[in-house]
C-alpha cells in the first residue's frame, strides 16, 4: 500500500526559530496538502498545492507559512518564526485528483511540532 | 471554513453492540468521507461517499450520504476492541476537507 511519508516524527524548536517539515507524497499523486491538529482538537486545513502553486489556503496559513516542492518527490512546509500556538500535529496528505473525482486523500502519520 | 457538527462527541460501548454517529453541515459537499484516527497516527480513510443518497459498506462499517448533501452517518456493527479510536467525518469541496470534531469510541470488553 503506497504511503505518504513525513519526517521528522517529532520536532522540538524554540520560539522564533524557523522549522521545515518534510513530506514525500505518493509518487503518482498530483495534489498535495498540509493540515494541522492541535492536541485534542479537530484536523484543520492549511493549504493545498497543485502544479507548483498554492490552490487554496486557510486563514491559518499566514505570511509565516510557506510551502515548496523543491524536487520531484518532496513537499515541505516552512514556518518562518515559530510561536507557541504553532505547537500541533502537522499532517501532509496527497491525492491523485480533486473535485468530484473518486479519489480519497492519503494522510501521512504526522509530525508533532512542539514550540518551547 | 465550513462548520461540521459531529455527534456524539464520545461513546462507551459494549463489545458486540452497534454504533452510530452522524455529521451535519450548513453547507453542501460534493463528497463525504469518514476517517479513523488512532493515537499518534494520521487519519485513515474508512469510507468515501460521492453521490447524494449513496449507501456504502466496508466490512462492518456502513455510511450514507444524505439526500440534501448536508449530512452523513456512519454505523459500526458488532463492535470489537480494535474499533477504539476517534472517528472523523469530513466534507470535501474542490481543494480541501473540512473535518468534524470527532467521535471518540471506547469499547468495553
Amino acid at each position: 500500500e503506497p504511503e505518504v511519508t513525513q519526517t521528522p516524527s517529532h520536532q522540538v524548536t524554540q520560539m522564533g526559530q524557523e522549522v521545515i517539515l518534510r513530506c514525500v507524497p505518493i509518487s503518482n499523486h498530483l495534489y498535495f496538502y498540509w493540515y494541522r491538529q492541535i492536541l485534542g482538537q479537530k484536523v484543520e486545513f492549511l493549504v493545498s498545492f497543485y502544479n507548483n502553486e498554492i490552490s487554496e489556503k486557510s486563514e491559518i496559513f499566514d505570511d509565516q507559512f510557506s510551502v515548496e516542492r523543491p524536487d520531484g518527490s518532496n513537499f515541505t512546509l516552512k514556518i518562518r518564526s515559530t510561536k507557541l500556538e504553532d505547537s500541533a500535529m502537522y499532517f501532509c496528505a496527497s491525492s491523485e485528483r480533486t473535485g468530484g473525482a473518486r479519489y480519497g486523500y492519503t494522510f501521512g502519520s504526522g509530525t508533532r511540532l512542539t514550540v518551547v | 471554513g465550513q462548520q461540521l457538527n459531529q455527534s456524539p462527541q464520545s461513546m462507551f460501548i459494549q463489545e458486540g453492540e452497534d454504533v452510530s454517529m452522524n455529521c451535519t453541515s450548513s453547507s453542501i459537499f460534493n463528497t463525504w468521507l469518514w476517517y479513523k484516527q488512532e493515537p499518534g497516527e494520521g487519519p485513515v480513510l474508512l469510507i468515501a461517499l460521492y453521490k447524494a443518497g449513496e449507501l456504502t459498506s466496508n466490512g462492518r462499517l456502513t455510511a450514507q450520504f444524505g439526500i440534501t448533501r448536508k449530512d452523513s452517518f456512519l454505523n459500526i456493527s458488532a463492535s470489537i476492541p480494535s474499533d477504539v479510536g476517534i472517528y472523523f467525518c469530513a466534507g470535501r469541496d474542490d481543494y480541501k476537507l473540512s473535518f468534524g470534531a470527532g467521535t471518540t469510541v471506547t469499547v468495553r470488553a
